[in-house]
């Protein structure tokens, strides 16, 4: 999946301190998906984007949680004051293509 | 609301024999079916897809099958290897969403291929 780059692998954060996710799509691709895997769950959507443009958040949790794909830069999920239940693997995927191309995740562990 | 189900969280095969992963689902809007593998630490991986308008698609060792009237599709792995071990997640898709190629994703199913 060497396309999606998603950065940091792993993050690392106590509780109440705040964890951005980077996502640089593919090249060529300005539709950008963010979906979340708890433990022993499969994928859930989150958020679809455009470039500038939101197109669909019906996925994200109504507080704390934000994402932006600027004109310029990777796609950033924003998660402020962390909670244990936000450990998860977060992926980003983006489009056209048949199905999607998946990054290899952000596994965020809240401590 | 699990619109996508995956009923077996795992199943375990001998290499070389068939392997068969089974996915139903709820909503009648979905019209587009991917199966995707996914190894630990990495990224879902897409394998084969079908639209509602076929009942089968093939692609090398993997079969996918869709039986509308029952909303039920299945993946046929032959044969199976042990490279095929893997978490396989089922998921779908109506075209007509306004959001996209939103997917809604299965619970996955863990797949052993036993040498």
């Amino acid at each position: 999946n060497a396309g999606v780059m998603q950065n940091p692998r792993h993050l690392v954060r106590r509780r109440g301190q705040e964890a951005r996710l980077r996502c640089s799509p593919m090249k060529g691709h300005s539709h950008v998906y963010w979906y979340r895997q708890l433990p022993e769950e499969g994928l859930k959507f989150m958020v679809y984007l455009q470039k500038e443009n939101i197109i669909d958040e019906s996925g994200m949790p109504k507080e704390r949680f934000s994402a932006e794909f600027p004109k310029e830069g990777p796609s950033i999920l924003r998660i402020q004051q962390v909670v244990r239940g936000d450990s998860a693997a977060y992926f980003c995927a983006s489009s056209p293509s048949d199905g999607y191309t998946f990054g290899s995740g952000t596994r965020l562990t809240v401590v | 609301d699990q619109q996508v189900k995956q009923n077996s969280p795992s199943l375990s095969v001998q290499e070389g024999r068939i392997s068969i992963l089974n996915c139903d689902y709820t909503n009648s809007m979905f019209d587009y079916f991917l199966w995707y593998k996914k190894y630990p630490a990495e990224g879902p991986t897409f394998l084969i897809s079908i639209s509602s308008i076929k009942d089968k698609n093939e692609d090398g060792r993997f079969t996918v099958f869709l039986n509308k009237s029952a909303k039920h599709l299945s993946l046929h792995i032959v044969p199976s290897q042990p490279g095929d071990s893997a978490v396989y997640f089922c998921a779908a898709s109506a075209i007509r969403e306004t959001s996209g190629s939103r997917l809604t994703f299965g619970e996955g199913t863990q797949l052993t291929v036993n040498p």
